[in-house]
């Protein structure tokens, strides 16, 4: 079974611009996540979808940041105007239920660099 | 604020040594799970220890918690080059949500 991917791997964009972001979780799974690590700082919370609802946004730094789940299947994020604060690595996670404790599968991570 | 911290940031020893890494959080908490990174790779899941346990072993890895403390260790016992990653703390909550929150991270270098 495939795991949780994402892509691209790397982007280089320079400030200004857009970058979007995608992540396919584990089929089945209706729960998806969004985390960033930041310069080495700790992972953050971004966002918790469900289905194709969003559950709970509460760690979206500011409306640069857009997340969608048309269908409920694959997520996209998209940052825009990009700045430089940006940079880090975005991961992506899936879990099967929603309840406290259940296991999240993660993604190998998106690099972004804003120059 | 930062939910968990852990301790020491970076840990340097030699195959077949013990290493020991510590996370202090500040809020009550549901569970605390370890997760590894490798580089360039995406967390893997090690170990889950729920608020009403206290330790909890798995292969080569052990895991206390301590709620009065609020800390958490991570033990790994006779350490192999393979190792080698970033290890991070993350707490889940109660409520319904799952979301995690994690530390810093400990860079674990184990050499041969």
């Amino acid at each position: 079974e495939a795991g949780v991917t994402q892509f691209p791997s790397h982007s280089v964009i320079e400030k200004g611009q857009t970058v979007t972001l995608r992540c396919d979780p584990i089929s089945g799974h209706d729960n998806l996540y969004w985390y960033r690590r930041v310069m080495g700082k700790e992972i953050k919370f971004l966002l918790h979808f469900v289905k194709e609802s969003k559950q709970d946004e509460s760690g979206m730094p500011n409306n640069r940041f857009l997340a969608e789940r048309t269908g409920g299947t694959y997520s996209t994020l998209k940052v825009q105007p990009a700045e430089l604060e940006d940079s880090g690595v975005y991961f992506c996670a899936s879990s099967q239920a929603r309840t406290s404790g259940t296991l999240q599968f993660f993604g190998p991570g998106t690099r972004l660099t804003v120059l | 604020s930062q939910q968990g911290e852990e301790d020491p940031q970076a840990l340097s020893i030699q195959e077949g040594e013990n290493a020991t890494m510590n996370c202090s959080y500040k809020t009550s908490i549901n569970n605390l799970q370890w997760y590894r990174q490798n580089s360039g790779r995406g967390l893997v899941h090690l170990i889950l220890i729920r608020s009403n346990e206290r330790e909890k072993h798995s292969g080569r890895l052990r895991v206390t918690l301590d709620t009065s403390k609020k800390s958490s260790s991570l033990l790994i016992t006779a350490s192999r080059a393979a190792d080698t990653a970033s290890y991070f703390c993350a707490t889940g909550f109660s409520g319904g949500y799952n979301k995690l929150i994690f530390g810093a991270g400990t860079r674990l270098a184990v050499h041969p």
